[in-house]
């Protein structure tokens, strides 16, 4: 049983659309990351987030607490938005990864 | 420039041979971490750090070891006991245990 789920896997999406990615946890939390995984491998961290929402140009992260879930949101997707997402909650103790969204954003 | 550097980015060692990766964070950050990514699976913890002269196993450290001699400088060796060493292994650092972390470029090894 993995700590994070992710869904979905993987997603194609045209230029310009909206896109939604979904994480599920199931062990108690001080924070839920969100990580962008280029194809080079190196990993940045997108969002850092305890409650409500955050906002950081197009990407948009939420959290429901009491229902362990988590979503990004990307608006206006662009073929540079090309990445795995990576969900990854944080005990305090340690961190539990998701295994990813690989999304493509085609032109 | 402040960041987590790691070299080199591509490896290849012999079966039955140790090889050492490294990690260097210029971040002033007192915990570090190594991590390995295998395709279709999470990040997995191998070994970290909280402060200088301590570091404590992750979720799979058998086959691998860490030290921790500098605040600057988290080594690891992926030893021949490991069984199955190809994977992206990346390094991370943060200001403390429950804080953001940042990630280095990694390092991909093949076991030829």
């Amino acid at each position: 049983k993995n700590e994070v789920e992710q869904s979905p896997q993987n997603l194609t999406a045209q230029e310009g659309e909206f896109i939604t990615i979904n994480c599920s946890y199931s062990v108690g939390i001080s924070a839920l990351h969100w990580l962008q995984q280029h194809p080079g491998g190196g990993i940045v961290s997108l969002f850092m987030l305890s409650s409500g929402k955050k906002k950081h140009g197009r990407l948009i992260a939420t959290i429901n607490i009491q229902e362990k879930h988590s979503s990004l949101h990307i608006t206006a997707s662009h073929p540079r938005d090309s990445a795995v997402y990576i969900c990854a909650a944080n005990t305090g103790n340690q961190f539990y990864f998701g295994t990813g969204t690989s999304l493509t954003v085609i032109p | 420039d402040g960041g987590i550097t790691q070299s080199p980015k591509y490896l290849f060692r012999k079966e039955g041979q140790n090889v050492t990766l490294s990690c260097e964070q210029n971040l002033n950050h007192d915990a570090m971490y190594w991590y390995r990514q295998d395709p279709g699976q999470g990040l997995r913890l191998i070994y970290y750090s909280q402060i200088v002269n301590d570091f404590q196993k992750g979720d799979i450290a058998e086959g691998y070891s860490v030290s921790r001699e500098k605040k600057e400088s988290f080594p690891l060796t992926v030893t021949s006991a490991q069984k199955n060493p190809t994977a992206f292994y990346l390094c991370a650092s943060s200001p403390g245990p429950a804080r953001e972390q940042f990630f280095g470029p990694g390092t991909r090894l093949t076991v030829l």
